[in-house]
Parts: C-alpha cells; structure tokens; sequence
C-alpha cells in the first residue's frame, strides 16, 4: 500500500536552530497537511497545501513556519529559529482532495527535540 | 469552534473482549476520522464516515449524527489492538483541518 514517508523520525537541534522537517506524500494526492503534537497533548493542525500555495492554517502556524513543495514530490515543513516549546512529533499527511469522502494518509512522524 | 470529547480516556481489556470507545462533538459535521495511532507514534486511518456504519475486519464504526456521537466497536480483542484511537473532526468545512480529540489509551492484556 501507498504511504506518506518522512524524515528524519527524530531530530535534535539546538534552540534558534533552523530546522527542515522532510515528507513525500503519496505520489497522486494533491493536498498536503503538516500537524504536531507535543508530547502527551492532542495532535494539533498546522498548516494545508494545495497547488503550491497554502490553503489554511492554525494560529500555531505563526511567521517562523514556512512550508514548500520544492521539487514536485518532497513537501517540507521549516522552523526559522526554533524554540523549546517547538519539541514535539511532526506528521506530514495527504490526500486526494480535501472532500469528506476521502481517507487522510498519515507519515510515521519526526520527532523534533529542541535543547 | 467545535469540541470533541472521548471517553474513556483509559481502558484496559483482556482479550477476546468487545471494547467500545465513545466520541462526542459540539457542532455538526460533515465527516468523523478514527485514527490509531501506535506505540511508535505513527498514525493510521481506521475510519472515515459521514453517516452509519462501517466495518473493516474486526473494527466497526458508527455515527449518528442528529445525536452527535460517534463509537468505535473492537471485537474479539488482541494485545496487537494496544494503542491510542483518536477521534477527530473538520473544523469548518475543511477536510484537513482536523479537531482532534485527547484519544484514548487501549491496552488488551493476553
């Protein structure tokens, strides 16, 4: 079966670090999604992407976040300068289109720890 | 905004037994994920369903919305269903901005 594939599963990075968080969706999806959750809370939505633009996001989606399809097949999620609070597991998800018959795919997750 | 809430947030079973989790959200809906996720922290989609019931092996989801509820039924339990399964929701009408609910905490004993 087809899968969302993300690297690295874990990262760790100093704080004011910049960071690259990497994700392949699955080759026919065209909507892209990142979210987090921080250790012991709820998964939380960041940030959706279509047509390489960005269709919603989250409060939590503040100016140090940015996202982008550089190549037609890798979506990434960047952190500019990295906070302690940032220390969470990122997972990049996809699907077909965003309409509610369709199935959300979810990557394994990276774990990000901020020191 | 809508709230989602699961219950219980912790079960424990042994195995063979029927497990039952419950989710509840304030506002209506145009579509509920059950997702698992696994000890190692990924997630999988179990379930998306707007209306009914579905199944898929062992696991059977229903939802009724007038009342707003949603249950995911296991039957005949295994230690391998050990896990967190989350409930969530669109906020609005978009499919991938999701409400996800705190989850809750399988653990089936052999």
């Amino acid at each position: 079966e087809p899968e969302v594939t993300q690297t690295p599963s874990h990262q760790v990075t100093q704080m004011g670090q910049e960071v690259i968080l990497r994700c392949v969706p699955i080759s026919n999806h065209l909507y892209f999604y990142w979210y987090r959750q921080i250790l012991g809370q709820k998964v939380e939505f960041l940030v959706s992407f279509y047509n390489n633009e960005i269709s919603e996001k989250s409060e939590i989606f503040d100016d140090q976040f940015s996202v982008e399809r550089p190549d037609g097949s890798n979506f990434t999620l960047k952190i500019r300068s990295t906070k302690l609070e940032d220390s969470a597991m990122y997972f990049c998800a996809s699907s077909v289109d965003p309409g509610p018959g369709n199935t959300i795919y979810f990557g394994e997750g990276s774990w990000l720890t901020v020191v | 905004k809508n709230e989602v809430e699961q219950s219980p947030q912790n079960l424990t079973a042994q195995e063979g037994e029927f497990i039952t989790i419950n989710c509840s959200y304030s506002v209506g809906i145009s579509a509920l994920h059950w997702l698992q996720q696994h000890p190692g922290g990924g997630i999988v989609s179990l379930f998306m369903l707007s209306s009914g019931k579905k199944k898929h092996g062992r696991l059977i989801a229903t939802i009724n919305i007038q009342e707003k509820h949603s249950s995911l039924h296991i039957t005949a339990s295994h230690p391998r269903d050990s896990a967190v399964y989350i409930c969530a929701v669109p906020y609005g009408g978009s499919q991938g901005n999701l409400i996800f609910g705190k989850g809750t905490k399988l653990s089936v004993k052999p």
